[in-house]
C-alpha cells in the first residue's frame, strides 16, 4: 500500500536560516510526487511535483526537492527562509497525480 | 475562471442530521474527489470520481455518499451526521484521468462541526 512519511511534526527555523523538510514514501510503482503548502485557514497549493527526468525539482517560492529512488524520499528544501513560509507543508504520492496520498504534514514556525 | 469552487465554508449540525456539502469546476476536468483533514493525520481520500456517472471508494468512505451527474458537479452527502465527521473537507479536481500530468486543484475548503 502507498504510504507517506513527514518524519518532522513541527520545525522552527530562524528568518534567513535554510530549511530541509524530510518526505519518505512507499510505492510499488515510479511515483508520482507532490508538495503543497497550506497557511491557515487556507486551500492547499502547489509548491512543486515530479513526474520523470531531471530528479532536482524547482518549485516556487524559491523552494526545491529531491527525488532520490534509492533512499525513496522527496525532501523539500529553501536555502533562505522568509516569514511568509510559515505555513503547514504536505508531502503526497499517487497514481497519474490523481489519487494522492498525503503525509500527516510539517508544521514550519519560522522565529525573527 | 474560478477554480473549485465549495459551499459552504462553515457548517454546524447535531449529531443525526443529513447534509450536502457542493464543489463545482469550471475547468472541465474529468477528476473530482473529496478528502478530509484533520490534525496531525493529513488529508484522507474519501469518495473519487474519473468523470459523469462514474464515483468510488477512497481510504475512509463510510458515512459519506457521492454521486456525478455532471462533469461539473460533485457534492458530497452526509446522511447521518456523526462527531467523528467533524473535519475540513476538502474538493479537488484534475484534468485528466489516464495522464501522468495531472495536478490537483483544490477548493478552499469546508469546515464542518458535528455536535
Amino acid at each position: 500500500a502507498q504510504s507517506v512519511t513527514q518524519p518532522d511534526i513541527h520545525i522552527t527555523v530562524s528568518e534567513g536560516a535554510s530549511l530541509e523538510l524530510r518526505c519518505n514514501y512507499s510505492y510499488g510503482a515510479t511515483p508520482y510526487l507532490f508538495w503543497y503548502v497550506q497557511s491557515p485557514g487556507q486551500g492547499l497549493q502547489l509548491l512543486l511535483k515530479y513526474f520523470s527526468g531531471d530528479t532536482l525539482v524547482q518549485g516556487i517560492k524559491g523552494f526545491e526537492a529531491e527525488f532520490k529512488r534509492s533512499q525513496s524520499s522527496f525532501n523539500l528544501r529553501k536555502p533562505s527562509v522568509h516569514w511568509s513560509d510559515a505555513a503547514e507543508y504536505f508531502c503526497a504520492v499517487g497514481e497519474y497525480g490523481n489519487k494522492l496520498v498525503f503525509g500527516a504534514g510539517t508544521i514550519l514556525r519560522v522565529k525573527s | 475562471n474560478a477554480g473549485v469552487t465549495q459551499t459552504p465554508k462553515f457548517q454546524v449540525l447535531k449529531t443525526g442530521q443529513s447534509m450536502t456539502l457542493q464543489c463545482a469546476q469550471d475547468m472541465n476536468h474529468e477528476y473530482m474527489s473529496w478528502y478530509r483533514q484533520d490534525p496531525g493525520m493529513g488529508l484522507r481520500l474519501i469518495h473519487y470520481s474519473v468523470g459523469a456517472g462514474i464515483t468510488d471508494q477512497g481510504e475512509v468512505p463510510n458515512g459519506y455518499n457521492v454521486s456525478r451527474s455532471t462533469t461539473e458537479d460533485f457534492p458530497l452527502r452526509l446522511l447521518s451526521a456523526a462527531p467523528s465527521q467533524t473535519s475540513v473537507y476538502f474538493c479537488a479536481s484534475s484534468r485528466d484521468r489516464n495522464s501522468g500530468a495531472n495536478v490537483l486543484t483544490f477548493g478552499a475548503g469546508s469546515r464542518l462541526t458535528v455536535l
